[in-house]
């Protein structure tokens, strides 16, 4: 059964960046899409970005300007960065996966089925 | 950007009894693309329902949902005790994303 886990630093100085990594373990990163999705009081569930293992991204234009999402297929991880941190990015950050699929000529991009269980992130 | 509202903001039930949580839209879901996640405190969201009526594996039957366009809605059956959590609805039909503000659903 697949499995996502969060790592990096909970604590990031303010105009700094956030970088997270996200490890897919009892499955393989192929044939899905990968998101980042943050959860704050302030904002609720709110939808960062995700990435297809090819390479593929589609950001929330909200964040676009400083996100960045990356893929290593062969370490079976992908990761968030997010610029110019403020008090606002202060959140639990969670990945999960997507399911996507091709119909015809174009892929899809569907519902995220698999969930880690957070990591939170302070910037003071 | 798709706006999602959920009603009520709290919902106080007892055990047994059923669940009505609705999810409105600012405008149509296209493709009815529209999820519903349960979620404990401290744990992440749990997938329940997609396509807005299919449910995802080990669901038990007693969560359904329903609804097109601009209106949805997730109903609970028959609560068990494990039910009482917060419920989020969220589209996947356009970018970006959105959620809406989730429905608690407590013991009376």
């Amino acid at each position: 059964q697949v499995q996502l886990q969060e790592s990096g630093p909970g604590l990031v100085k303010p105009s700094e960046t956030l970088s997270l990594t996200c490890t897919v373990s009892g499955g393989s990163i192929s044939s899905y899409y990968w998101s980042w999705i943050r959860q704050s009081p302030g904002k609720g569930l709110e939808w960062i970005g995700y990435i297809y293992y090819s390479g593929t991204t589609n950001y929330n234009p909200s964040l676009k300007s400083r996100v960045t999402i990356s893929v290593d297929t062969s370490k079976n991880q992908f990761s968030l960065k997010l610029s110019s941190v403020t008090a606002a990015d202060t959140a639990v950050y969670y990945c999960a996966r997507g399911i996507t699929m091709v119909r015809g000529v174009i892929r899809y991009y569907y519902y995220m089925d698999v969930w880690g269980k957070g990591t939170t992130v302070t910037v003071s | 950007e798709i706006v999602l509202t959920q009603s009520p903001g709290t919902l106080s039930l007892s055990p047994g009894e059923r669940a009505t949580l609705s999810c409105r839209a600012s405008q149509s879901v296209s493709s009815n693309y529209l999820a519903w996640y349960q979620q404990k405190p401290g744990q992440a969201p749990r997938l329940l329902i997609y396509g807005a009526s299919s449910r995802a594996t080990g669901i038990p039957d007693r969560f359904s949902g329903s609804g097109s366009g601009t209106d949805f809605t997730l109903t609970i059956s028959r609560l068990e005790p494990e039910d009482f959590a917060v419920y989020y609805c969220q589209q996947y039909g356009s970018s970006p994303w959105t959620f809406g503000q989730g429905t608690k659903v407590e013991i009376k």
